[in-house]
């Protein structure tokens, strides 16, 4: 079945630095993927609709400039979190829609981000 | 008001008996409702979703939905230990998921 990667699965990096995280559809197109952000023991709260194409559309209180999306192929979605602080370690997980009309989401694995 | 409400937990059931999950939301406009289990340090699994009202069954799961009262639930029956997780109720406005804070499970061997 369809699939949604992510890389890597982990990752450490000292404050100031910026790091990447990839998202990919494996065997199928995604024009647009979703980025969420998970905290100890919290929910998950989208933080941005990615569009291939065209710019990121980002939830209220989702700093752009520091979270910037790229989504420059149909299975491809970027994630980089600039200058990056402790207070920016989280759990990471992108999403993918499916084609059915169930508004169902496959999720990837997620990227747990520590920011020493 | 958070969009998605979930009864607080911890919930601990002992194995074999019915585990009772449940979840409000306030956006009308939501159209998909979706109950996902998730294992701890890893991403949620979808159990089940549910877009008209009533019931809907799979396996040892039936999820409720009844909009008028904006209320989804979720029945685990015959939880087994290996059910324990916390289960995240969401409601979905075209593709966009709203995220309840989650109930965690422990089934009791």
């Amino acid at each position: 079945g369809a699939v949604v990667s992510q890389h890597p699965s982990w990752v450490i990096c000292k404050s100031g630095t910026s790091v990447k995280i990839e998202c990919r559809s494996l065997d199928f197109q995604a024009t647009t993927m979703f980025w969420y952000r998970q905290f100890p023991k919290q929910s998950l709260m989208l933080m941005a609709t990615s569009n291939e194409g065209s710019k990121a559309t980002y939830e209220q209180g989702v700093e752009k400039d520091k979270f910037l999306i790229n989504h420059a192929s149909l299975t491809l979605s970027t994630l980089t979190v600039t200058s990056a602080h402790p207070e920016d370690s989280s759990f990471y997980i992108c999403s993918a829609p499916t084609s059915g009309a169930s508004y169902e989401q496959y999720f990837g694995p997620g990227t747990r981000l520590t920011v020493t | 008001q958070k969009e998605v409400e979930q009864n607080s937990g911890p919930l601990s059931v002992p194995e074999g008996a019915i585990a009772s999950l449940n979840c409000t939301y306030s956006d009308r406009g939501s159209q998909s409702f979706f109950w996902y289990r998730q294992y701890s340090g890893k991403s949620p699994e979808l159990i089940m979703f549910i877009y008209s009202n009533g019931d809907k069954e799979d396996g040892r799961f039936t999820a409720q939905l009844n909009k008028a009262s904006q209320y989804v639930s979720l029945l685990i029956r015959d939880s087994q230990p290996s059910d324990s997780a916390t289960y995240l109720c969401a409601s979905g406005n075209d593709y966009k998921l709203s995220f309840g804070a989650g109930t965690t499970v422990t089934v009791r061997a």
